[in-house]
């Protein structure tokens, strides 16, 4: 079993610039999670995904962020136009239908 | 999170036993967790225990909940060196997990 798959594992990019983060969940899992992690606010919960529908995305911080789950096994993550703010790791994580969740390496991504 | 409060250091010496403490506010929690970070990696899911349990062991690790004064702890045995790591609590329903800030835990010789 692969895990939970992310690219890239690091990003940097300058401030204004599209940024796409990917992720490969579980095979079996039926929901998927983005979440972002920073020294001040910690672990966020940004979106969750349920068979490929997005259920809740309150956690999106604003308009600039979007995520889409074509399918079963991807699901992406862009931040559109990104801001320095936007620094962190963000995490992937699936999980099966015992609730059980495996996270991602993450993506640390900087914007200059 | 706010409904999780963990300690946010704890420094223990190889060989001697790790303690580390929660404190959660929802009761209706199923499952809670305990999620383990090492350095430029993910959460790593270290154990769990159903919200029916006072106990689980696995190996080197010892899960207590308290469930009326909602309190979690996790042991860590005869604590080594690949051990240095932060540890989050987190417990919730369905899909929404709320994590503690994470205690950092340092092991030195």
């Amino acid at each position: 079993d692969a895990g939970v798959i992310q690219s890239p594992r690091h990003e940097v990019t300058e401030m204004g610039q599209e940024v796409t983060l990917r992720c490969k969940p579980i095979s079996g899992h039926n929901s998927l999670f983005w979440y972002r992690q920073t020294m001040m606010r910690g672990l966020e919960l940004l979106i969750y995904f349920n068979n490929n529908v997005p259920i809740d995305d309150s956690g999106m911080p604003e308009d600039r962020f979007s995520a889409k789950m074509p399918n079963a096994s991807f699901s992406t993550l862009k931040i559109q136009p990104s801001e320095p703010r936007d620094s962190a790791v963000y995490f992937c994580a699936s999980s099966n239908l015992q609730g059980m969740k495996f996270f991602g390496p993450g993506t640390r991504l900087t914007v200059l | 999170g706010e409904d999780v409060e963990q300690s946010l250091f704890l420094s223990v010496r190889e060989g001697d036993s790790s303690v580390i403490n929660c404190t959660y506010t929802d009761s209706s929690s199923t499952y809670l967790y305990w999620y383990k970070q090492e350095p430029g990696a993910g959460l790593q899911l270290l154990t769990y225990i159903f919200s029916n349990m006072d106990m689980k062991q696995d190996q080197r690790l010892t899960v207590l909940l308290n469930k009326k004064d909602k309190h979690l702890s996790l042991r860590i045995a005869d604590t080594q060196t690949g051990d240095s790591a932060i540890y989050f609590c987190a417990e919730g329903n369905d899909y929404k997990l709320s994590f503690g800030a994470g205690t950092t835990v340092t092991v030195r010789a």
